[in-house]
């Protein structure tokens, strides 16, 4: 299977602990992109790579959250300190840089649920 | 602000005939849109997409409207078919993309 793959589908853990997820986007995308996803909600973005280099945060990305992308290849996206606030699918996607495809490929999420 | 809205959050379609999702945006410099479906338990599928320099994009069943002065996209899908069943999202493009709310689609037999 050569999509986007994320890991772990599910997350259940407690306020105040951190989690970490993982992404890694279809091998010849050079842009990784991640989004949030409430309930009754359509996936909001929260930040992008093209490459290593990230371009972009959201204001929804509190200094609580970080992500990263050492090799231009997999991303990990980490919450610090959890909130049930934080409950929500967390969706990665990863594409060709603008210009050259404006479509997005998404992974099967993350669903993390903070008691 | 909603800069990409979903006014029918559900549609309810007979197998067969006609499926119309609509969407409105408010940001005049968008340039690129695109519709995406959505199942229980998985991430968005890309179905069909539009840049601002057409009207039109056809692709089997579905096609997508672009009506720029009035700010408006529609999805019509036909004939419509009980695995449309899903939720399906708009968004337009700006590197990431700003998705609507999405509207449930139920296609009955």
């Amino acid at each position: 299977d050569t999509g986007v793959s994320q890991d772990p589908r599910h997350k259940i853990t407690k306020r105040g602990q951190n989690v970490t997820f993982r992404c890694d986007p279809i091998s010849e995308h050079n842009r990784l992109y991640w989004y949030r996803q409430t309930l009754g909600q359509g996936p909001e973005f929260l930040t992008y790579f093209q490459n290593e280099a990230q371009l972009e945060k959201s204001r929804l990305l509190s200094d609580r959250f970080s992500a990263e992308r050492p090799k231009g290849s997999f991303s990990t996206l980490e919450i610090q300190r959890t909130e049930q606030g934080d409950s929500a699918m967390y969706l990665c996607a990863s594409s060709l840089a603008r210009g050259l495809a404006h479509e997005q490929f998404f992974g099967p999420g993350t669903r993390l649920t903070v008691l | 602000d909603q800069q990409v809205k979903q006014n029918s959050p559900s549609l309810s379609v007979q197998e067969g005939r006609i499926s119309i999702l609509n969407c409105d945006y408010t940001n005049s410099m968008f340039d690129y849109f695109l519709w995406y479906k959505k199942y229980p338990a998985e991430g968005p599928t890309f179905l069909i997409s539009i840049s601002s320099i057409k009207d039109k994009n056809e692709d089997g069943r579905f096609t997508v409207f672009l009506n720029k002065s009035a700010k408006h996209l529609s999805l019509h899908i036909v004939p419509s078919q009980p695995g449309d069943s899903a939720v399906y999202f708009c968004a337009a493009s700006e590197d990431k993309l700003i998705f609507g709310t999405g509207t449930r689609l139920q296609v009955f037999p």
